[in-house]
């Protein structure tokens, strides 16, 4: 158990749907993130937050927004939804902004219909 | 830019050969930190090892070896003696100081024959 925490597991919706996936850090981890992995596809990044400040940013959609909370949680907020956002999302934490290993979620399978 | 290459999409081998994964990385920074990672077919992805650009000692853990070579800017990893539960998806990644993104490469799937 990587002490990450992700929900739903599985969200299955209708196209021009919006969604909102969650992810809990493990305790102590400052710096969360959040890929995209497609079928037969690698880990895409989208965006990293550390202490609820946006650190860095990926080739993420427009469509898609995400945010820290002070309790240190993170939202990642997909909107207009198309079929080729079906993917599974993965939210990872670590200790600090760099250098750390990163544990990772279970994920979230998304599946646009 | 930053980019990991992992050339090798796919491997197969039977059980108890050695099996080496290439991972080729490019960066402009001085310091970086280079990682594994491995996804067995249960989905979770599981942290293997972390090397910063200083440290170019290759390290062994068990049956799983690394080789960091700064002059071909690689990092490989090698699987001795492989068995069956090995079978994953297979990542490398980068992190530089001066990006906080960490990249990954596309992996490489290996399959372990029994």
């Amino acid at each position: 158990d990587s002490g990450v925490t992700q929900t739903p597991k599985h969200l299955i919706t209708a196209t021009g749907q919006r969604v909102t996936l969650r992810c809990s850090p493990r305790s102590g981890d400052l710096s969360v993130y959040w890929y995209q992995q497609s079928l037969d596809q690698g880990l895409q990044f989208l965006i990293q937050y550390y202490n609820g400040e946006e650190r860095a940013k990926g080739n993420i959609l427009e469509r898609f927004s995400a945010q820290q909370f002070p309790d240190l949680h993170s939202e990642l907020n997909l909107s207009s939804l198309e079929l080729g956002d079906s993917a599974l999302y993965f939210c990872a934490s670590s200790v600090d902004r760099i250098g750390s290993p990163l544990h990772f979620g279970n994920g979230t399978r998304l599946t646009v219909t | 830019a930053q980019k990991v290459t992992q050339a090798q999409t796919e491997i197969s081998v039977v059980e108890k050969e050695d099996v080496t994964l290439d991972c080729v990385y490019e960066t402009r920074d001085t310091t970086y930190y280079l990682f594994w990672y491995k996804q067995p077919p249960s989905g979770e992805l599981v942290f293997l090892i972390r090397r910063n650009s200083f440290d170019e000692q290759n390290e062994i853990s068990g049956r799983y070896s690394w080789n960091f070579q700064k002059s071909t800017s690689s990092f490989n990893f090698t699987i001795t003696a492989s068995q069956v539960v090995d079978s994953a998806v297979y990542f490398c990644a980068l992190s530089a100081l001066r990006d906080d993104k960490i990249i990954f490469g596309k992996g490489t799937r290996l399959h372990i024959l029994p």
